[in-house]
């Protein structure tokens, strides 16, 4: 069974840094591709950041760009977030997902979030 | 503002049929395919549907997906009291080089 467990969530003050963990178990950690999303406190879903699966392969949505840094270490099946110049409106629930073994009709590989952790929460507060 | 545009909400009765909509533009939708997650009260995100009409393993045939141009929607038959959730659609952004979602949709069941 996949499970995906993230942690490192804290109270931290605007311009602060943290750390946060995902880590892997039930699957080959180092074949999928894997990305963080967050969501404030009542409001939607936004992606953060993609890693692929070798670590070689980053992207990051605009609004933490250049703060945060996405980065895996597949020796211990574990996805990482450093998180930087922390403002109020980083507050949120941070998920790390997993993609899946999907594929279309061509034999070509489609992403999705197939398995999520349960989330950590981080406050940027003062 | 979300790049994806959805409905804040949707009605209907059990056994009713429902259907989200989530729109876009050439640079997601338009050119890449739609997923969609289920969010219950208080969990993580569940995906519902990927490659814009396939269910994954689990995923009650009762939900389908459907894609045309820069628009995308969700279907739900035989509505039961346990759909009631937000329901989001996502795609990859080739402009922004990243992924984007709908604002989510709450679903009622009434």
């Amino acid at each position: 069974e996949v499970q995906l467990v993230e942690s490192g969530g804290d109270l931290v003050q605007p311009g602060g840094s943290l750390r946060l963990s995902c880590a892997g178990s039930g699957f080959t950690f180092s074949s999928y591709e894997m990305n963080w999303v967050r969501q404030a406190p009542g409001k939607g879903l936004e992606w953060v950041s993609y890693i692929s699966s070798g670590g070689t392969s980053k992207y990051y949505a605009d609004s933490v760009r250049g703060r945060f840094t996405i980065s895996r270490d597949n020796t211990k099946n574990s996805l990482y977030l450093q998180m930087s110049s922390l403002r109020a409106e980083d507050t949120a629930v941070y998920y790390c997902a997993k993609d899946g073994d999907f594929y279309d009709s061509s034999g070509y590989p489609v992403a999705a979030f197939e398995s999520w952790g349960q989330g950590t929460m981080v406050i940027v507060a003062s | 503002q979300s790049v994806l545009t959805q409905p804040p909400s949707a009605s209907g009765t059990p056994g009713q049929r429902v259907t989200i909509s989530c729109s876009g533009s050439s640079s997601n939708i338009g050119s890449d395919t739609v997923t969609w997650y289920q969010q219950l009260p208080g969990t993580a995100p569940k995906l519902l549907i990927y490659n814009n009409n396939q269910r994954p393993s689990g995923v009650p045939e009762r939900f389908s997906g459907s894609k045309s141009g820069t628009s995308a929607s969700l279907a739900i038959s035989g509505l039961q009291s346990e759909d009631e959730a937000d329901y989001y659609c996502a795609a990859w952004d080739d402009s922004l080089n990243g992924w984007v979602f709908g604002g989510g949709t709450k679903l009622t069941v009434l």
